[in-house]
């Protein structure tokens, strides 16, 4: 079975604060990505990640893909209210037909 | 950018009937469309690849005669949940990868059974 464990599944935070949402698994991906989702909505895609060591930038958000491509961290710094949400990551194998192994997702809340 | 569309958006239905629900691809092709339920504040949960001119195939634990899925043309999968129950109230999401480029996502459908 093919399992990306993402933590911390619950995290509720003061509005300035960092903080890591963390994906790891013991499965190679030729991809994987983050995803952001509010509630009644599809999940909107913030990054995807390819090369092993790469870290991108999104304003606030840092994303980085492990050296073995089996990991991946978010990191938000001084996290405002308005990212609040679910932060999915998804992991994705070559050649499996573009099947998604998906995390268990982090609930972020950002209080003022 | 390419755009992926759900109807109904919300549904609300009396216990036993089955509903539809669509998931098009607005600008591309998709040969294949995935079908995800998701609940409150938690993950995505795969139920079956919809493939275009051949049957789906379904994850574990899904139980296909209860999850109707037609792909009969390159931009339009259904989802028909017959028969349904209270239990079946869910979100319902479906994606659909376009080649060379990454999955995307319909708006999702709420469904309510009453």
């Amino acid at each position: 079975t093919q399992l990306l464990e993402q933590s911390p599944q619950f995290l509720s935070i003061q509005e300035g604060e960092n903080l890591t949402v963390y994906c790891n698994s013991s499965s190679v991906f030729s991809s994987l990505q983050w995803y952001r989702q509010e509630p009644g909505e599809g999940p909107v895609l913030l990054v995807t990640v390819v090369t092993g060591g790469e870290v991108k930038k999104l304003k606030r958000l840092t994303f980085q893909f492990g050296d073995a491509r089996k990991d991946s961290s978010l990191h938000i710094t001084a996290a405002q209210p308005g990212d609040t949400g679910l932060y999915l990551c998804a992991g994705d194998h070559a050649g499996n037909n573009r099947k998604l192994i998906w995390g268990l997702g982090t609930s972020l809340a950002v209080n003022p | 950018g390419a755009v992926v569309s759900q109807h109904p958006s919300r549904v609300i239905c009396k216990s036993g009937t089955s509903v539809k629900i669509e998931c098009r691809s607005l600008d591309f092709q998709a040969t294949t469309m995935f079908w995800y339920r998701q609940f409150p504040k938690q993950s995505l949960m795969l139920m079956a690849t919809s493939n275009e001119g051949s049957k789906a195939t379904y994850e574990q634990g899904v139980e296909k005669d209860k999850f109707l899925i037609n792909h009969a043309s390159l931009t339009l999968s259904t989802l028909t949940v017959t028969s349904a129950h209270p239990e079946d109230s869910s979100f319902y999401i479906c994606s659909a990868p376009r080649i060379g480029e990454t999955q995307y996502f319909g708006p999702g459908t709420r469904l309510l059974v009453l």
